[in-house]
């Protein structure tokens, strides 16, 4: 079946420290990828997508890259700030059926 | 993007009780669908809200203990019945425009059972 597994957390990293959460995913055909994140005491947000292979999702400094042949879509940022501090959730999406399975998240906690 | 409101934001209810939440979207919409995310966990999806017809349940859930109504495309409920504190948890709600594929989530109901 369809399944996403990401990196497990906590991950804790100092101020302005290069960040990359792990995620791959499991699926038949060519889904939609996401990550989507979680400030504390906040809903569920977009952060990035992308929807087909080699695509580059990219917002507020993350980055992602849809990676067919390694089935990954790693989530990458150069520089993180205290205010990244959430959980982040990578999740894939079929159009047809609009379903989205999410991975465990992430817990971000950056030190100043 | 669509703006989407749900109500209660947050409940404490006794064991044996139901509670039902709303979800309002401010703009018509595709598809709706109920999520639940427990303490600590990722998001599950319960079920997808079908306007005018019975919800389409994931495996897990059943209509008895989650029924859903879907009465337009804007408006959706999801009661949670006959409560355990098994069931604490946030109950998303999430829609999907008419214009793109991108799924949209409401803030979620923060739920306590005691």
């Amino acid at each position: 079946g369809n399944s996403v597994t990401q990196m497990e957390g906590p991950v804790t990293l100092s101020e302005e420290a290069f960040l990359t959460i792990n995620c791959t995913y499991t699926a038949t055909g060519y889904p939609s990828l996401f990550w989507y994140v979680q400030y504390p005491g906040e809903g569920l947000q977009l952060l990035l997508k992308a929807t087909k292979a080699d695509d580059k999702g990219s917002n507020k400094g993350f980055e992602a890259t849809y990676r067919k042949e390694t089935t990954s879509f790693h989530l990458e940022k150069g520089s993180v700030q205290v205010s990244d501090s959430a959980v982040y959730f990578c999740a894939l999406m079929y159009s047809s059926a609009s379903k989205i399975i999410f991975g465990s998240g992430t817990r971000l906690s950056i030190r100043p | 993007s669509a703006v989407i409101s749900q109500k209660p934001s947050r409940d404490i209810c006794q064991r044996g009780t139901s509670l039902t939440i709303q979800c309002q979207v401010d703009s018509q919409v595709t598809m709706m669908f109920w999520y639940r995310q427990q303490p600590g966990q990722s998001l599950t999806l319960i079920a997808t809200a079908n306007q005018g017809s019975e919800a389409t349940y994931e495996s897990g859930f059943v209509i008895d203990k989650f029924p859903i109504s879907r009465p337009n495309l804007t408006f959706s409920t999801l009661t949670v019945s006959n409560m355990s504190p098994e069931d604490s948890s946030i109950y998303l709600c999430s829609v999907v425009g008419l214009q793109s594929n991108e799924q949209f989530f409401g803030p979620g109901t923060r739920l306590t059972v005691l």
